[in-house]
């Protein structure tokens, strides 16, 4: 299975700065996929990152606010903009082991350890 | 809207229990059932379920699947205190451009010595 880096683990953060969060994998992979986890809450679907497009984003999610970079099929990063106290969550970066056979397309999600931050 | 529910919330047993964690859905264009567990922060793959009634094991874990009921469940037996976390359920489906998943909120477990 992949392994997956993913920094900074945790931040505390100043209302009005951006943070960004970065994802190295050990294999290349088609698509990534960054997810939040709001405190007390499930994990929700921020965007897809593909290298070679731009980022595919969920209901709720915009570019401005989260800006994601895919300059090759190893590494992703994703900003928080313009941070409030709402944007305190544990993010994680995730991919998908879709292609390594019986797994095939399964969603079957690597996570990384997450970043939690915390905006004051 | 498409939606995964979990209960109960949070559970509290003893070592050696039996547990049972529920996971229901309503999501359109259904490709699989993934039940993970979460420690700290990244939730680890348990298990995968595709097909009804066929049971996954793993050690002390099971999970099945019922696609006509559209509900699974994870059973975990002669509990230990390791097996303290949130078991996340999460439903795989074809959403649009790519395969993606929907968490539910999950089930706090916590065994007590």
């Amino acid at each position: 299975s992949a392994v997956i880096s993913q920094k900074p683990s945790r931040d505390i953060c100043q209302r009005g700065t951006s943070l960004t969060i970065q994802c190295q994998v050990d294999s290349q992979v088609t698509m990534m996929f960054w997810y939040r986890q709001q405190p007390g809450q499930s994990l929700t679907l921020i965007a897809t990152a593909n290298q070679g497009s731009e980022a595919t984003y969920e209901s709720g999610f915009v570019i401005d606010k989260f800006p994601i970079s895919r300059p090759n099929l190893t590494f992703s990063t994703l900003t928080v903009s313009n941070m409030s106290p709402e944007d305190s969550s544990i993010y994680l970066c995730s991919v998908d082991l879709a292609g390594t056979g019986a797994l095939s397309g399964a969603n079957v999600l690597t996570f990384g350890a997450g970043s939690r931050l915390t905006v004051l | 809207e498409d939606k995964v529910v979990q209960s109960p919330l949070s559970l509290v047993v003893h070592e050696g229990d039996t547990v049972t964690l529920n996971c229901s859905y309503e999501v359109t264009n259904f490709r699989s059932l993934l039940w993970y567990k979460q420690e700290k922060k990244a939730p680890t793959f348990l298990f995968m379920l595709t097909s009804s009634g066929i049971e996954k094991k793993s050690g002390r874990l099971s999970s099945i699947l019922d696609k006509k009921e559209l509900f699974s469940i994870l059973n975990i037996t002669a509990t230990q205190t390791g097996d303290s976390a949130v078991y996340l359920c999460a439903v795989g489906y074809y959403g649009g451009a790519t395969n993606k998943l929907i968490f539910g909120t999950g089930t706090l477990l916590a065994v007590q010595p």
